[in-house]
């Protein structure tokens, strides 16, 4: 499984565009993203995924570039309810039903 | 939206007990897990569970640990007798295969339950 390496913190305003980088030098050809989102005593829950290129929801925008070698999170205008801590994955896309592997995150605090 | 519930929130035991935490996984998904997450670490996979039978497990996932799918909703994770270092959120989630074009490994986390072992 590809190591993914992201920052522990980060500090944002309200109304900011945060930019979260993961590197994950060691991905492989049938590996996606997948960012995750948790919020204190709660669960995990799934904000974006991709393979190549960018990739945008409702949520959030995932821009991965041609090496695939890392990707960005980018949250939109966020709001102090975007507090969170953010988790990097990759996995093997034909990997059905497999494990997943949390590392430690990016803790963001967003402020008034 | 459909959710993945978990029950109880919050479970206290003495030391020794046996404590089942129970989930009702996303009506069509067919692969569930548990994970856990100790105070102030990482979440951490204990057990998948696929077909009735269990997928992978960790390191974690001793002889004191069990799953179940009692019925066609339910699964359940019991710890036989708790020790204080079982102390930690447990989340149960689950996953479908390749449903509405995403990979099948996309996880749905329930909210979790905390279990304290006094």
């Amino acid at each position: 499984l590809a190591k993914t390496t992201q920052p522990i913190s980060m500090d944002s305003y309200e109304g900011q565009e945060v930019n979260i980088t993961c590197s994950h030098n060691n991905i492989a050809t049938n590996d996606y993203i997948t960012w995750y989102q948790q919020f204190p005593s709660q669960g995990p829950r799934f904000i974006i995924q991709g393979y190549k290129t960018k990739v945008t929801n409702e949520v959030a925008s995932l821009f991965i570039p041609a090496d695939r070698k890392s990707s960005t999170l980018s949250l939109p205008r966020v709001s102090l309810s975007d507090t969170a801590v953010y988790y990097c994955l990759v996995g093997d896309r034909n990997n059905q039903g497999g494990k997943l592997i949390f590392g430690q995150g990016t803790e963001l605090s967003v402020k008034p | 939206e459909p959710e993945v519930t978990q029950t109880p929130s919050h479970q206290v035991t003495q030391m020794g007990q046996e404590v089942i935490l129970r989930c009702v996984p996303i009506s069509n998904h067919l692969y569930f897990y548990w994970y856990r997450q100790i105070l102030g670490q990482k979440v951490e996979f204990l057990v998948s569970f696929y077909n009735n039978e269990i997928s992978e497990k960790s390191e974690i996932f001793d002889d004191q640990f069990s799953v179940e799918r009692p019925d066609g909703s339910n699964f359940t994770l019991k710890i036989r007798s708790t020790k204080l270092e079982d102390s930690a959120m447990y989340f149960c989630a689950s996953s479908e295969i390749g449903g509405r074009g995403r990979s099948g490994d996309t996880q749905y986390f329930g909210p979790g339950t905390r279990l304290t072992v006094l």
